[in-house]
């Protein structure tokens, strides 16, 4: 398996625009994480599916930030409008099972201009 | 609520020396503990896992970790360094109950000297 894959790499974008940033889990795994790493607040966990059901979003910053999950083998989070302190690395995690290892993807790296 | 505390925020270890990192966390209960490795620009890596058992859990590229529930710590230790090791690491724990919520550390970056 190619791992979680996660797209784009890098994206820049201007204030105020959308991005959406997308996750493909490791095949069979049937949880799936955002998280966002910054350096003044390190790596939070934005929110977490299982079985493609949103199972806590309490870490999701404020409405601005929205995340799903079709279907087993893909996902989403959209930041509309954007904002500069929304700048981060955004990663994905999939997970066989709850409390087993999670395999993070490369990262996205936003920058809001 | 659940916190995870690395006092290093930066290690600097001569290649071929001993490393040590260090963890400690505030928990209702015993949690499951990992050590993850971040390599520049890359995702994050598990070194290894505490679920239960011995205290002295072995990982990848030749790195242990031992849990003492009595110090709530779960320092990271590698005989000898090399220069690939390079890196940020972080600890984290999560609950015993459905629901993976890790909570990653600050993290501690190690630099290698030759």
């Amino acid at each position: 398996d190619a791992g979680v894959i996660q797209s784009p790499r890098h994206e820049v974008t201007e204030m105020g625009q959308e991005v959406t940033l997308r996750c493909k889990p490791i095949s069979g795994h049937n949880s799936l994480f955002w998280y966002r790493q910054t350096m003044m607040r390190g790596l939070e966990l934005l929110i977490y599916f299982n079985n493609n059901v949103p199972i806590d979003d309490s870490g999701m910053p404020e409405d601005r930030f929205s995340a799903k999950m079709p279907n087993a083998s893909f996902s989403t989070l959209k930041i509309q409008p954007s904002e500069p302190r929304d700048s981060a690395v955004y990663f994905c995690a999939s997970e066989l099972e709850m409390n087993t290892e999670a395999f993070f993807g490369q990262g996205t790296r936003l920058t809001v201009v | 609520a659940q916190s995870v505390t690395q006092p290093d925020i930066h290690i600097t270890v001569s290649e071929g020396a001993s490393l040590e990192l260090r963890c400690n966390y505030s928990y209702g209960a015993t949690p499951y503990l990992f050590w993850y490795v971040q390599s520049p620009g890359q995702g994050l890596q598990l070194l290894l896992k505490y679920f239960s058992g011995d205290t002295l859990v072995q990982g990848i590229k030749g790195f242990e970790a031992e849990f003492k529930r009595s110090q709530s710590s779960f320092n990271l230790r590698k005989p000898s360094v090399h220069w690939s090791d390079a890196a940020e690491y972080f600890c984290a724990v999560g609950p015993r109950a459905a629901g993976n919520k890790l909570t990653f550390g600050g993290g501690t970056r190690v630099l290698v000297k030759p």
